[in-house]
């Protein structure tokens, strides 16, 4: 069964909005991450957040993090047509070896010009 | 794309026939992973590596084998191919643990 689950699954926005999609996961994590993936492509790691972390920046995304309400939500600012992607949420788990990493389905964003 | 080649990208193949997916990483990364992509599944992990010889199952294991005699190939084995296994599979790297993980750009196989 799926660890995490994105909210929503498609969202359609105008070019210079904000975009917030949200995750939501089962069991406790030792992290927490964002993919993207373009059209046919693979996945790009965008940003993680470990459990003991609340809030993270990196250039126009903002990721937090709450455990007690094993949530989590991707902000991304002044979104531009190349943002237009899938982004998936992946959890990693505690005692898992390595990065073994448990995705939910994703949201398809599109940011029309 | 981190040094992550998959090979075959495309590959069709008839029921019943084994298939055979490499993955070949150049950054020295200990773990080696392989998910498959289906449309309302996300991606799922069927084996990974955390070293040479040293393989273990995912969440969607059964009908795949898979062989690491070096530390930079990955090697995915279908026995016999079923149309359930029609899907993009996807390799994956990392280095220490619970760090980021580094996606190859995945083989689309599908099975008639």
């Amino acid at each position: 069964s799926q660890q995490g689950e994105e909210d929503p699954q498609a969202l359609s926005i105008q070019e210079g909005e904000n975009a917030t999609m949200n995750c939501s996961y089962k069991t406790s994590i030792n992290n927490l991450q964002w993919y993207r993936q373009n059209s046919g492509r693979g996945l790009v790691h965008l940003i993680l957040i470990r459990s003991n972390e609340r809030e993270k920046h990196s250039g126009r995304l903002r990721v937090t993090l709450d455990t007690s309400k094993k949530s989590s939500s991707l902000l991304i600012t002044a979104s531009r047509a190349a943002d237009t992607a899938s982004y998936f949420c992946a959890t990693g788990l505690p005692g898992a070896s390595g990065s073994r990493l448990t995705f939910g389905e994703g949201t398809q964003l599109t940011v029309n010009p | 794309d981190a040094g992550i080649t998959q090979s075959p990208r495309h590959k069709v193949t008839e029921t019943g026939t084994p298939v055979t997916l490499r993955c070949h990483q150049t950054e020295n990364h200990r773990y080696m992973y392989w998910y498959r992509q289906d449309p309302g599944h996300g991606l799922r992990l069927i084996h990974y590596s955390y070293g040479v010889k040293d393989t273990d199952k995912g969440e969607v294991s059964d009908g795949y084998s898979v062989s690491r005699s070096k530390t930079e190939d990955f090697l995915l084995t279908l026995e016999s191919a079923t149309s359930s296994q029609t899907s993009v599979y996807f390799c994956a790297i990392s280095g220490p643990p619970n760090t980021e993980a580094f996606f190859g750009q995945g083989t689309r196989l599908t099975v008639v």
